[in-house]
Formats: C-alpha cells, sequence, structure tokens
C-alpha cells in the first residue's frame, strides 16, 4: 500500500545549525513528492515538488530536498535554520491512487523547535 | 494569491449535534478536499470533490457528508457529532490536472472540540 513515512516526531535544532527532515515513501510508480510547512495557526504551505528531472529541488525560504529512488527518501534540509523555521513539516506523495483519482498522501509530520 | 477560506477559527459542539464545517475558495478551482488533521497521524482525507454537486469518498468517511452546491464553496457535515471527531479539519483546493502539474492550497484550519 502507498505510505509516507517520517521516523522523526520532533527535531530541535540550535539556530544557525543545518538541517535534515527525513521522509521516506511507499508507491509502486514514479512518485511525485512534496514537502509542505505548517507555521502554528496556520495552514498548509507548499514548500517544494518534485515530479521529475533534478533529483536536487530547491524551495521558498533557503529549502531543498533530495529524491533518491534507490532509497525511496526524499529528505529536506536547509544549511542554517532561522527561528522563524520553527514549524510542522509535512512530507506528502502524489499520484494516481485507487479509484482513479489523483490525491495526496501525507505522512505524520515532523515538529521542528529552533533554540535561540 | 489563491485564498482559500473556512467559516470558523475555533468551534466547540456537544455530541450529537449536527455541525456544518464551511471553505470558500476564490481561484475557480474545480476540486476541493477536506482533511482532518490529528497527532501522530497526519493529514487524512475523508471527502473530496471534482466539480459541482460531484463528491468522492476519501479514506475515512465514516461519520461525515459533504456538500457542493456552488462551485467555490465545499462544506462538511458531521450529521450526529461525536467526541471522536474532535480534531482539526483542513479544507484544500486545487485546479484540475495531475498532483504534478497543480499545487494544492489549504485553508487556515477548524478546531473542533465535541463536548
Amino acid at each position: 500500500a502507498q505510505s509516507v513515512t517520517q521516523p522523526d516526531i520532533h527535531i530541535t535544532v540550535s539556530e544557525g545549525a543545518s538541517l535534515e527532515l527525513r521522509c521516506n515513501y511507499s508507491y509502486g510508480a514514479t512518485p511525485y513528492l512534496f514537502w509542505y510547512v505548517q507555521s502554528p495557526g496556520q495552514g498548509l504551505q507548499l514548500l517544494l515538488k518534485y515530479f521529475s528531472g533534478d533529483t536536487l529541488v530547491q524551495g521558498i525560504k533557503g529549502f531543498e530536498a533530495e529524491f533518491k529512488r534507490s532509497q525511496s527518501s526524499f529528505n529536506l534540509r536547509k544549511p542554517s535554520v532561522h527561528w522563524s523555521d520553527a514549524a510542522e513539516y509535512f512530507c506528502a506523495v502524489g499520484g494516481m491512487f485507487s479509484g482513479g483519482y489523483n490525491k495526496l498522501i501525507f505522512g505524520a509530520g515532523t515538529r521542528l523547535a529552533v533554540h535561540p | 494569491d489563491v485564498k482559500v477560506t473556512q467559516s470558523s477559527r475555533y468551534l466547540v459542539k456537544r455530541t450529537g449535534e449536527k455541525v456544518f464545517l464551511e471553505c470558500v475558495q476564490d481561484m475557480d478551482h474545480e476540486n476541493m478536499f477536506w482533511y482532518r488533521q490529528d497527532p501522530g497521524l497526519g493529514l487524512r482525507l475523508i471527502y473530496f470533490s471534482y466539480d459541482v454537486k460531484m463528491k468522492e469518498k476519501g479514506d475515512i468517511p465514516e461519520g461525515y457528508s459533504v456538500s457542493r452546491e456552488k462551485k467555490e464553496r465545499f462544506s462538511l457535515i458531521l450529521e450526529s457529532a461525536s467526541t471522536n471527531q474532535t480534531s482539526m479539519y483542513l479544507c484544500a483546493s486545487r485546479r484540475t490536472g495531475t498532483v504534478s502539474q497543480e499545487t494544492q492550497y489549504f485553508g487556515p484550519g477548524t478546531r473542533l472540540l465535541v463536548l
């Protein structure tokens, strides 16, 4: 069955430190992969997406993610975290699922805390 | 900018009440979605609609129904609210096309507490 796993429920980093959030997916065909961010009290905002081409994808707010087919992973990275990056991050896989509809399947999320 | 708005940010209801959650989008999107978000479970799709008066069950439709009478508005209905429906509800919309082509936009969410 299609699924998305985010192994880390909570991560705490110091401001200025580098960040990597892990995401593994299970999907039979070529996956379309997404990272969304949810700031406190807000809806989800798209950070970046991958569907073909270069496996290193650049997004907004200085984030990037790398698609590794051999590892079924799509990890999110940022070289230097800012306090405003504290939020919950969701990885998602999109595609044609049962019933013939395009939809997204989300992981459980990783909550990021940033220490000053 | 695409805007998806939800009628309430916070809602408190009693068990057995009929609850309506409203969602409006202003970008003429064909597809609209209702998700619930629970800690440790991420977002799970309840229902979606790909056109006016059309609806499809998502992954967890039990206990919910939906209505889409106008293109811009998608309502989620809890016919008889129960405590296990206490959750954050997120609405989203997207233009017709594949998920790779079209970005899905989310509303700010409605946090529902059922007592």
